[in-house]
């Protein structure tokens, strides 16, 4: 069965520090990676998405990925406030298949 | 541009009683997907239609039924309901190439 798992934290960080999560997977013909981002009582919002190894670079945000590892990671730089919610991490497969299997997530608290 | 809306937002049912979770797209998606959220269980993918016209199970189908009317729209069908489908269900779609889901804003669905 294909697994994503993350620590479930809570992950509490200052206000302007950076903010790292992560993420492993089982399944090694997943090519496709996620971040999303999900504040509470609200739906999941797709921030990351990832299929090189190596890093990407959006903003104050960079995923990682490591395909002989199967580590995923999600940093995020000068954390605000706003940036508190749950961050979840999803693999999927290529080609046709579009199906993603999402970890349970990770709680982020930034502290003013 | 309203993306992928969920109707209803919140529904409370007795136990046996049967009801239909309407999901429509705008973004001329090919690809549908109903998922589960609960605490401690993250997402997990109930049905999904790759295309108009074809449907398949998820990891958690039991007690569930789906039908993709037209490219637009994906309904979720609960038969009889049980109190173990107390959930957030969430409605996303994709285009090809895995690009990541836009999910609609979710039905909290509460069976007593």
């Amino acid at each position: 069965q294909k697994e994503v798992e993350q620590n479930s934290g809570p992950l509490s960080v200052p206000e302007g520090a950076i903010a790292s999560l992560n993420c492993t997977y089982s399944d090694r013909g997943s090519q496709s990676f996620f971040w999303y981002r999900q504040y509470s009582g609200k739906s999941p919002e797709l921030i990351m998405f990832i299929y090189s190894n190596g890093d990407k670079e959006d903003g104050r945000f960079t995923a990682q990925l490591n395909k002989a590892s199967q580590y995923v990671s999600l940093l995020i730089r000068d954390s605000q406030p706003s940036d508190s919610a749950t961050y979840l991490c999803a693999g999927g497969g290529g080609g046709s298949n579009y199906k993603l299997t999402f970890g349970k997530g990770t709680l982020l608290t930034v502290n003013p | 541009n309203a993306g992928v809306t969920q109707t209803p937002k919140f529904q409370v049912l007795k136990t046996g009683q049967s009801m239909t979770l309407q999901c429509a797209q705008d973004m001329n998606h090919n690809s549908m997907y109903w998922y589960r959220q609960d605490p401690g269980m993250g997402l997990r993918l109930i049905y999904y239609s790759a295309s108009e016209g074809t449907t398949d199970k998820g990891e958690v189908p039991n007690g569930y039924n789906v039908s993709r009317l037209n490219k637009r729209e994906f309904s979720l069908r609960l038969e009889s309901a049980a109190p173990s489908q107390t959930s957030v269900y969430f409605c996303a779609s994709s285009t090809t190439g895995n690009y990541g889901y836009t999910f609609g804003s979710g039905t909290r669905l509460t069976v007593v």
